[in-house]
């Protein structure tokens, strides 16, 4: 498996908290993805990275920010968390750009917010 | 919006029958397709990345192939086992740098 860990796997808080979630990986991969899966919807891409602070906005990247300060670290943070964003979110990294290679997905962070 | 749609949404086989399912995707600009295999509990595992017309590609009992000009992939799996039991996932990219997955096929294999 590749070498990817999120944190933390469950978290539950309540509306209007700052949350961040951290993806770890050991790959050296220059790209890395932040998803949420809900029900009805599949996975959806919230931000990208293409490099130490190079990112980039996906499909649903409203409410959420992200950084990227080292290669192996990408943060995912909800500034002021609202109930709409409890989801199940992941990590994912490949080598190659966005949707030209097969990605590598952590194992998810459950995310309630009440 | 990529509209990447997959059908059927669940489907139930017996052991040992084959099976297949699709995705569509618009043929426009059209610059990858991929699928992924998600198992209960576990994160999803990639499968197949296609991008030419008519290309297909195989692991094991499970294969895939590609229509460009159409806008659809098939996924192929010869003599289901219990084990193949997963959601699948496909995910178009196009030339606007825009990647979508589908909502995935669910597979239940009936020992």
């Amino acid at each position: 498996d590749a070498g990817i860990t999120q944190s933390p796997r469950h978290k539950v808080t309540e509306t209007g908290t700052p949350v961040t979630l951290r993806c770890h990986q050991t790959e050296n991969h220059r790209y890395m993805y932040w998803y949420r899966q809900d029900p009805g919807h599949g996975l959806r891409l919230i931000h990208y990275s293409y490099g130490v602070k190079d990112t980039d906005k996906g499909e649903v990247s409203d409410g959420y920010s992200v950084s990227r300060s080292k290669t192996e670290d990408f943060l995912l943070t909800l500034e002021s968390a609202t109930s709409s964003q409890t989801s199940v979110y992941f990590c994912a990294i490949s080598p190659t750009r966005l949707g030209q290679g097969t990605q590598h997905f952590g194992d998810g962070t459950r995310l309630s917010i009440l | 919006i990529l509209n990447v749609e997959q059908s059927p949404q669940s489907l139930h086989v017996q052991e040992g029958d084959s099976t297949n399912f699709t995705c569509s995707f618009p043929s426009s600009n059209f610059y990858a397709l991929h699928w992924y295999r998600w198992e209960t509990a576990k994160s999803p595992e990639a499968l197949f990345v296609m991008t030419l017309n008519g290309d297909e590609k195989k692991k094991g009992r499970i294969s895939a192939t590609l229509n460009t000009k159409e806008g659809y992939s098939y996924l192929y799996i010869k003599g289901s086992q219990p084990e193949d039991s997963a959601t699948y996932l496909c995910a178009s990219l196009n030339t606007g740098n825009q990647f979508y997955f589908g909502t995935g096929t669910s597979l239940t294999v009936i020992p």
